[in-house]
């Protein structure tokens, strides 16, 4: 059983569609970070989220932190094929970042 | 020069030989990490150093062995590896060691894709 699960693990959409992924955990964490893989590059950090209930905005992104620290969500609006990419959730326990395995975002022109 | 830098990108190895994956950070950070990365798992967290010192082993088998010379580079030593070890490997740097503070975060490199035959 993995800590920090994401779903779904696959999702691929036309331009102007709008998703949002999720990443849920039956443990609390202090805070929690979105991360974006382009093929061929390492993860990039995109937000972190420490207060319960938190909404934080990226241009088309909106991040979303569950008023008990167990879960996340990532919504993206109108998506671009530049969207495409890998997204990682990540959190810390016991000082160590634990990451999720990953939602494959695909958005086809 | 960009934050993190990985050498070689791409590396096939067969399982009786030894190479070594090269990372440097230009950022500054006092403490830098290696990652393992495989299709549809998530990131393994491999070995840690903070001020050059190896403060986390995650049980990593011993044919994975990490040298840290000086804050800026860190190394991982391969030999004898076998075909379930080819993967994505990651190095990342941070300023300080724990992580996910605010401000906090891993830098990541572009990685080593490793395949070995």
């Amino acid at each position: 059983t993995q800590l920090l699960e994401q779903s779904p693990q696959f999702l691929s959409i036309q331009e102007g569609e709008n998703l949002t992924v999720y990443c849920n955990s039956s443990s609390v964490f202090s805070s929690l970070q979105w991360y974006r893989q382009e093929p061929g590059e390492g993860p990039v950090l995109l937000v972190t989220v420490v207060t319960g209930g938190e909404v934080k905005k990226l241009k088309r992104l909106t991040f979303q932190f569950g008023d008990a620290r167990k879960d996340s969500s990532l919504h993206i609006t109108a998506a671009q094929p530049g969207d495409t990419g890998l997204y990682l959730c990540a959190a810390t326990q016991g000082g160590k970042l634990i990451f999720g395995q990953g939602t494959t975002l695909q958005v086809k022109p | 020069e960009t934050g993190v830098t990985q050498t070689p990108r791409h590396l096939v190895m067969g399982m009786t030989n030894k190479k070594s994956l090269k990372c440097e950070q230009h950022l500054g950070h006092n403490a830098m990490y290696w990652y393992k990365q495989s299709a549809k798992k998530p990131l393994e967290l491999m070995f840690v150093y903070s001020l050059e010192e190896r403060v986390e082993n995650n049980s990593v088998p011993s044919r994975f062995s990490p040298e840290c010379p000086n804050s800026s580079h860190l190394f991982l030593h391969l030999h004898t590896l076998q075909p379930e070890d080819s993967a994505l490997y990651l190095c990342a740097s941070s300023q300080e060691m724990f992580l996910g503070l605010a401000g906090s975060h891993p830098n990541f490199g572009p990685g080593t894709r490793l395949t070995v035959t």
